[in-house]
Formats: C-alpha cells, sequence, structure tokens
C-alpha cells in the first residue's frame, strides 16, 4: 500500500505571497492532519479534516487554512507569507473511523522557505 | 513535553547496546502516546504506540514504558544498530486525533 505523498517536496516563496501545498493520504484513510516543524517550535499541529469537515484545530493564525475534497486528498494554503512561515510542513493520514487515538501515518513533509 | 528547539538531547551510543530515551508528557488526560523515529529528510515514521490502560508494550527490538504516575514515557531499544540514528520524539493524544509532540531526542549510534 502506497504511503502519504505530499506535492511539491520544496517550495521558495517570497514575504506576501501565498502558498498551496498537497496531500494524498494512505488509499482508504479519511482524515488528514497537518503539522508545522521548525527548529524553534518542533513539531505542532494545524488542523485535521475529516470527510471534507475540519474536525480540529490548532492555535495557528486564520492565514493558515485548509481544506479537504470527496476522494480525501487535502490541501493547505498559507495567504500573506511571513519569514516565520518557513518550516517543513508535514501531512498524516489515519483511517478518522474513530475520530481519536488513532495511528497517524505521516508523509516526507513540503520544505518551505520564505525569503 | 516542551520543545526544546535547536539543542536537542542527544543519546550516544555503543552499536549493539540498549538504548533508553525518556519523555516527559504534559497532560494527565492524555490516553495515548506514540513514539515515531524521524531521519533527516523525511516525516516521522511510527515506531510504536500505547494506551492509557497499559504500562508496557512490546514490538520488535522496542519497548514503551509508561508510568502515569509521574507522566513518563520511555522507548527501549534492544541491540541499538546504526540504522537507529534518528531523532525520536514522542507525542500524546489527549483531543479527537491532535497529536502534541515533545521536543525530541537524537539518537547517535557508533559503530
Amino acid at each position: 500500500k502506497a504511503g502519504v505523498t505530499q506535492t511539491p517536496r520544496y517550495l521558495i516563496k517570497t514575504r506576501g505571497q501565498q502558498v498551496t501545498l498537497s496531500c494524498s493520504p494512505i488509499s482508504g484513510h479519511r482524515s488528514v492532519s497537518w503539522y508545522q516543524q521548525t527548529p524553534g517550535q518542533g513539531l505542532q499541529f494545524l488542523f485535521e479534516y475529516f470527510s471534507e469537515t475540519q474536525r480540529n484545530k490548532g492555535n495557528f493564525p486564520g492565514r493558515f487554512s485548509g481544506r479537504q475534497f470527496s476522494n480525501s486528498r487535502s490541501e493547505m494554503n498559507v495567504s500573506t507569507l511571513e519569514l516565520g512561515d518557513s518550516a517543513l510542513y508535514l501531512c498524516a493520514s489515519s483511517t478518522g473511523t474513530s475520530g481519536f487515538q488513532e495511528t497517524q501515518y505521516f508523509g516526507p513533509g513540503t520544505r518551505l522557505l520564505v525569503l | 513535553g516542551e520543545s526544546v528547539g535547536l539543542h536537542l538531547p542527544t543519546l550516544s551510543v555503543q552499536e549493539g547496546d540498549n538504548s533508553i530515551i525518556n519523555c516527559a508528557y504534559s497532560n494527565s488526560a492524555s490516553d495515548y502516546f506514540i513514539w515515531y523515529k524521524q531521519e533527516s529528510g523525511k516525516g516521522p515514521q511510527f515506531i510504536i504506540d500505547i494506551r492509557s490502560n497499559m504500562d508496557k508494550r512490546q514490538g520488535q527490538r522496542v519497548t514503551v514504558l509508561l508510568n502515569k504516575t509521574v507522566k513518563h514515557l520511555s522507548l527501549q531499544i534492544a541491540a541499538t544498530q546504526p540504522g537507529d540514528s534518528a531523532v525520536y520524539f514522542c507525542a500524546e493524544n489527549n483531543a479527537g486525533n491532535m497529536l502534541t509532540f515533545g521536543g525530541g531526542t537524537r539518537l547517535m549510534v557508533k559503530p
């Protein structure tokens, strides 16, 4: 079974631009979560989507948004990029059926650099 | 757990020795815990998990111990190999599928 895939793998943007990242979950998984990883803050939860609805949300500003499609693929968008948004953005998928205590499997991440 | 940023705690072990990586978690209501391994340039890889109704769980060469009284989690790796070199994260689940990660520990295996 193929793992979680994320595109693109690397991205360079300038301040003020916006960016869209994509994630395809493991086949059959319906929950997709997004995390931001930085050296200073570590791994932090952004949001979780299940059945095209945001089910949980972390403590990030409204510039960070996401969505999920009917095939469970998910995108996250960051508008008005700031230097501090430079990070590795990780997507994780799980079955989504229980809504809690589910093993999450991570993709390789998208490395975003904001100049 | 708390993030330690750039200055990750490092555990250096000799190949063949056993490794013990520790983690203090923050929320006494957390009921599910996972250990992940992250190699350079890759996403976190699931190693083993444990639910709060257990205090020990064993996998292949790995054992996770949970002490809820002191909110402590440990990962034991038997017969550590060079391929085990990575950063190890503990994560706690206390709401929905939202994971809260510890700051990580870098494991270095000396040949």
